[in-house]
């Protein structure tokens, strides 16, 4: 079946520090693939998204690049600041079975100054 | 602001009871799906509705029901409370239907069953 694995949280960074958030995934067919992240007590805004292998999605200074070799969307980001500090969601959608989203179980991300 | 705008923002009920939640997807878009949020099972897809339409359905128990109305807002009623049903209720839209579609969740609607 179709599904979305991420690294367990939290990530615990300083401010500055680069981030990299691992995610694989398993699909039947050809996935798009998507960040969300979730503040604290809001809702999930889309960060980034690719839909294609190779793609890369990036976003306020976020990237994740669309590997079908590895089945990986890993999120990075160069410097992190303390306003990063959220909770993030890999998902993935593939149709023809639905258009859902699969998500992961998210990683917690804390940036201290 | 995604454009998606959920009501009520926080539902205190007792188990046993019925609830109504309601959703309003951006202007113009036609898909709503509906996800549940709870620490036990993560976020889960219920329900996905398309121009009023049913469209896909994910692990919705018997309990629950939505419904898509002319007007394009969506509406999520959960009966029979219990316990674990508290969970935080989310709302999505997108402009079609397809896996390339980006869906813009609203703010959800937390729910706590007592």
């Amino acid at each position: 079946g179709n599904s979305v694995t991420q690294m367990e949280g939290p990530v615990t960074l300083s401010e500055e520090a680069f981030l990299t958030i691992n995610c694989t995934y398993t699909a039947t067919g050809y996935p798009s693939l998507f960040w969300y992240v979730q503040y604290p007590g809001e809702g999930l805004q889309l960060l980034l998204k690719a839909t294609k292998a190779d793609d890369k999605g990036s976003n306020k200074g976020f990237e994740a690049t669309y590997r079908k070799e590895t089945t990986s969307f890993h999120l990075e980001k160069g410097s992190v600041q303390v306003s990063d500090s959220a909770v993030y969601f890999c998902a993935l959608s593939v149709v023809p079975n639905t258009d859902k989203l699969i998500f992961g179980t998210g990683t917690r991300l804390q940036v201290f100054p | 602001d995604s454009g998606v705008t959920q009501t009520p923002k926080h539902l205190i009920t007792a188990t046993g009871q019925r609830v109504t939640l309601r959703c309003s997807p951006r202007s113009g878009d036609l898909s709503v799906y509906w996800y549940q949020q709870s620490l036990d099972q993560g976020l889960q897809f219920l329900i996905q509705y398309y121009n009023g339409e049913e469209r896909a359905k994910g692990n919705i128990l018997e309990r629950f029901s939505a419904q898509q109305f002319p007007d394009l807002h969506s509406e999520l009623n959960l009966s029979s409370l219990e316990l674990g049903d508290s969970a935080l209720y989310f709302c999505a839209s997108s402009v079609s239907s397809g896996e390339q579609e980006t869906q813009y969740f609203g703010p959800g609607t937390r729910l706590l069953v007592l």
